[in-house]
């Protein structure tokens, strides 16, 4: 099993600024299948980054990935209010697909 | 539009059963994998099971395995989850989600409310 690793737990940051999440994985992401969540409160998690760095549809350019292998980084140019949740990691590149334990994007 | 409805959450004993079941609608159900995923209260997001449209790949959690079984009946638009010997670490919100493809080697892009599975005596 795959496990994956994000850091940090929590970030505080202001809006206006630029979130950097990591994900990194035990072993390397086969195919680059690794993909991004959003979850806010009371919400399901919503797709935002498929392939490592395919934006989902309806998701702002703000919004980017990158990485391979067993690093992956998740970044957020220009926060707005609506960004602050946590973020989801998870790879589905070998069986069980396993998520990372989140990183929680807060107001400072 | 695309919904996944979850349902057949519940307060069950340990020891019991429970079957969970997701109807999909607004897309042809019988084209893409489907996947479970829970969450404990306060916690972050747990893959369980998935199954690719055909029922060939089929994969479960070590921490479910053996447990649990996920189907699906294409003619009905439906996903299940029979979880038996359940736990009290198997309480959670549970997640019906859709795969981006029929395969199984997919992300998912559509997911359900959830139902919440309680499991105490």
């Amino acid at each position: 099993e795959i496990v994956l690793t994000q850091s940090p737990a929590i970030l505080s940051l202001s809006p206006g600024e630029r979130a950097t999440l990591s994900c990194r994985a035990s072993q390397s992401v086969a195919s680059s299948y690794l993909a991004w969540y959003q979850q806010k409160p009371g919400q399901a998690p919503r797709l935002l980054i498929y392939g490592f760095s395919t934006r989902a549809t309806g998701v702002p350019n703000r919004f980017s990935g990158s990485g391979s292998g067993t690093d992956f980084t998740l970044t957020i140019n220009g926060l707005e209010p609506e960004d602050f949740a946590v973020y989801f990691c998870q790879q589905y590149g070998s069986s069980p697909f396993t998520f990372g334990p989140g990183t929680k994007v807060d107001i400072k | 539009e695309v919904q996944l409805v979850e349902s057949g959450g519940g307060l069950v004993q340990p020891g019991r059963s429970l079957r969970l079941s997701c109807v999909g609608s607004g897309f042809s159900f019988d084209d893409y994998a489907m996947y479970w995923v829970r969450q404990r209260p306060g916690k972050g997001l747990e893959w369980v099971a998935g199954i690719s449209w055909n029922n060939n790949n089929i994969g479960y959690a070590d921490s479910v395995k053996g447990r649990f079984t996920i189907s699906r009946d294409n003619g009905k638009n439906s996903l299940y989850l029979q979880m038996n010997s359940l736990r009290a670490e198997d309480m959670a919100l549970y997640y019906c989600a859709k795969g981006r493809g029929g395969g199984y080697y997919f992300y998912m892009d559509v997911w359900g409310k959830g139902t919440t599975v309680t499991v105490s005596s």
